[in-house]
Formats: C-alpha cells, sequence, structure tokens
C-alpha cells in the first residue's frame, strides 16, 4: 500500500523561528491534507491542497502540492507557544476518498 | 455547526470482553471514517461507511467491524478484545463528494484501554 514518509520527526525551536516540515511518497495522491493534534485530541484540519502545484495559505500556515503529486510541505511562520503539538500529512486518492494515508507526524516543540 | 462528536471518551475493558464505540458526524456528512491511533503504528485507516455501506476496508482483522445507520451516525465494534487494541480510536467525517473537498473532520476520539 501506498505510505508517506514525514521528516523530520520532532523538532525544537525558538518562538518567533520559522518551521518546515515534509511529506512524500513512493506514489501519486489527487488530495494533501495537514493536520495538528494536541494531546488528547483529535487531529484538526489546518489545510487542504487539491491541485499539483497548488500553493495555500492559513494565516501563518503556508502548504504547498508538489508538482510530482508525490510531496508536500507546510511552513509555519513566526512560530509561537500554540503551536506546539502534533503535525501530521495525510494523503487522498479520488478512488478510495473515504480513506486518507498518514504520516508519521512532526512533534514541534516551541521553546518561549 | 457542530463538530464530529464520539462517545464514550474514555474506556477500560478486560481482555476477551467486546466494545462498541459511536460517532456522530457533522450535519449534512454522509461518510464516516475509522481510525486507530497508537504509538507504535500511528494512525491507521479500520473502514469507512458511507449510506450505510462499508466503502472502504483497511487491513484489520475481522474482529473489527462497525456500521452506519440512516442518520449517518456510525457505531465501532471490536470482539474478544486483545492487549494491543488499547488505542485512541477516532473517528472522521467528510461530505465524500467523490472528489474535491473531501475533507476529513475528526473527533475527539475514544480512549480505550485493555487490561
Amino acid at each position: 500500500g501506498q505510505q508517506l514518509n514525514q521528516s523530520p520527526q520532532s523538532m525544537f525551536i525558538q518562538e518567533g523561528e520559522d518551521v518546515s516540515m515534509n511529506c512524500t511518497s513512493s506514489s501519486i495522491f489527487n488530495t494533501w491534507l495537514w493536520y495538528k493534534q494536541d494531546p488528547g485530541e483529535g487531529p484538526v484540519l489546518l489545510i487542504a491542497l487539491y491541485k499539483a502545484g497548488e500553493l495555500t495559505s492559513n494565516g501563518r500556515l503556508t502548504a504547498q502540492f508538489g508538482i510530482t503529486r508525490k510531496d508536500s510541505f507546510l511552513n509555519i511562520s513566526a512560530s509561537i507557544p500554540s503551536d506546539v503539538g502534533i503535525y501530521f500529512c495525510a494523503g487522498q486518492l479520488f478512488t478510495n476518498a473515504g480513506k486518507s494515508t498518514f504520516g508519521d507526524g512532526t512533534t514541534l516543540t516551541v521553546k518561549p | 455547526k457542530a463538530g464530529v462528536t464520539q462517545t464514550p471518551r474514555y474506556l477500560i475493558k478486560t481482555r476477551g470482553q467486546q466494545v462498541t464505540l459511536s460517532c456522530s458526524p457533522i450535519s449534512g456528512h454522509r461518510s464516516v471514517s475509522w481510525y486507530q491511533q497508537t504509538p507504535g503504528q500511528g494512525l491507521q485507516f479500520l473502514f469507512e461507511y458511507f449510506s450505510e455501506t462499508q466503502r472502504n476496508k483497511g487491513n484489520f482483522p475481522g474482529r473489527f467491524s462497525g456500521r452506519q445507520f440512516s442518520n449517518s451516525r456510525s457505531e465501532m465494534n471490536v470482539s474478544t478484545l486483545e492487549l494491543g487494541d488499547s488505542a485512541l480510536y477516532l473517528c472522521a467525517s467528510s461530505r465524500r463528494s467523490g472528489g474535491v473537498n473531501n475533507e476529513q473532520f475528526f473527533g475527539p476520539g475514544t480512549r480505550l484501554t485493555v487490561l
């Protein structure tokens, strides 16, 4: 089956710094999704991407759908303490729309 | 609009027992998918229900089953519980429009502990 490689596994940054994380896949996806999960809660959708090359922003977050359809990245600018959490990428295929394949997550720690 | 709700939030069972988890999707969403989240395996897809029919199934044993009702609410059942079934079980709903705009929105999860 399809697998997603998400990196880095964890990041320790200072408040105010920018953050970048990415996901790569061995095969294409039609949709890329980025989620944030806080401890004891379900993942919260941050950004959804539908077209190869698409660049989408949500406040301080920017994500891109790779041209090859096999990768995506998420950038967070000017990080703040509440950005702490686990960030997941997920891919979907139109032919299997009810199933998302998830990366292993990037754990972000922000030092004030 | 209310989000995805899951009940119960926490559950403790012993090996061999069975358990039923419930999920109410966002109003207007007809697809409900279930995921298992563990530290070792991450987020793993269990199955998806749409219009009361199972549409997709992940690689889990037959002890894991589900169903969906006419109001799109879904239940997931795990029989003959094993220690390894301890996990956070997440439900996600979507419109499932067949292509784009099929974002999945997650509930808070049910934390199942098997002793």
